[in-house]
């Protein structure tokens, strides 16, 4: 089973629109938990951290469900920069320093 | 101001020829990570310097090897590219542990 899963898409949807990605994770023992996004033929770049409580940030919220080990990332009011490919990414295991990386979920927003 | 600085961006090797990536960071960070890049595909972890204790991933090839003589330098030895190596290798440093990964541009590896 892979350490990571999401649902690869593509995802297009019409700018303005709210858009929910899911990811789940294997190992109950992470502790640390991302969302990166990717442009094509480009590195990952830092979009977000999860916390348990859930945080927000702009037109981004990313929710964490320990019990269920999945984690969202909804996207409101989508802009054509949001066109992007992306990642869930968690930790393998307390104090380790590696981090796991899902597939990525691919994102298209039409004008 | 580039903080994981990776070179080549781009680089042509032959099959079975050995070849050298680079990557440098700014950020006094102490672990430094290497990760290949398949088209589609999850970022891979190859292996990983915290300070100077060097970490293998399980499944990490030996054709694949790394070097780290200071902070701020960690190298990427590839001993006989075979075609299945092409991909983007990125390089990627934390402060410590799972923390947040700053990744440089990559260097997008051709094997002839």
């Amino acid at each position: 089973r892979k350490e990571v899963e999401q649902d690869p898409g593509p995802f297009n949807v019409p700018e303005g629109a709210t858009v929910a990605f899911n990811c789940t994770y294997s190992n109950s023992a992470s502790q640390s938990f991302f969302w990166y996004r990717q442009d094509c033929r480009k590195e990952p770049k830092l979009l977000m951290s999860v916390y348990s409580s859930g945080n927000e940030d702009g037109r981004f919220t990313a929710q964490l469900n320990r019990a269920s080990q999945y984690i969202s990332l909804l996207i409101r009011d989508s802009k054509l920069s949001d066109s992007a490919t992306y990642l869930c990414v968690v930790n393998g295991q307390t104090g380790a320093n590696n981090l796991f990386f899902g597939t990525g979920t691919r994102l298209t927003v039409i004008p | 101001d580039a903080m994981v600085i990776q070179n080549p961006r781009y680089q042509v090797t032959q099959f079975g020829k050995p070849v050298t990536l680079s990557c440098s960071q700014t950020l006094n960070h102490n672990v430094m990570y290497w990760y290949q890049q398949k088209s589609s595909q999850a970022p891979k972890l190859l292996f990983h310097y915290y300070d100077k204790d060097f970490n293998n991933e399980a499944d990490t090839p030996d054709n694949f090897q790394s070097r780290r003589p200071n902070t701020s330098f960690c190298f990427l030895d590839i001993r006989s590219p075979g075609l299945g190596d092409a991909a983007m290798y990125l390089c990627a440093t934390s402060i410590a542990g799972p923390e947040t990964q700053y990744f440089g541009p990559g260097t997008r590896l051709l094997v002839l």
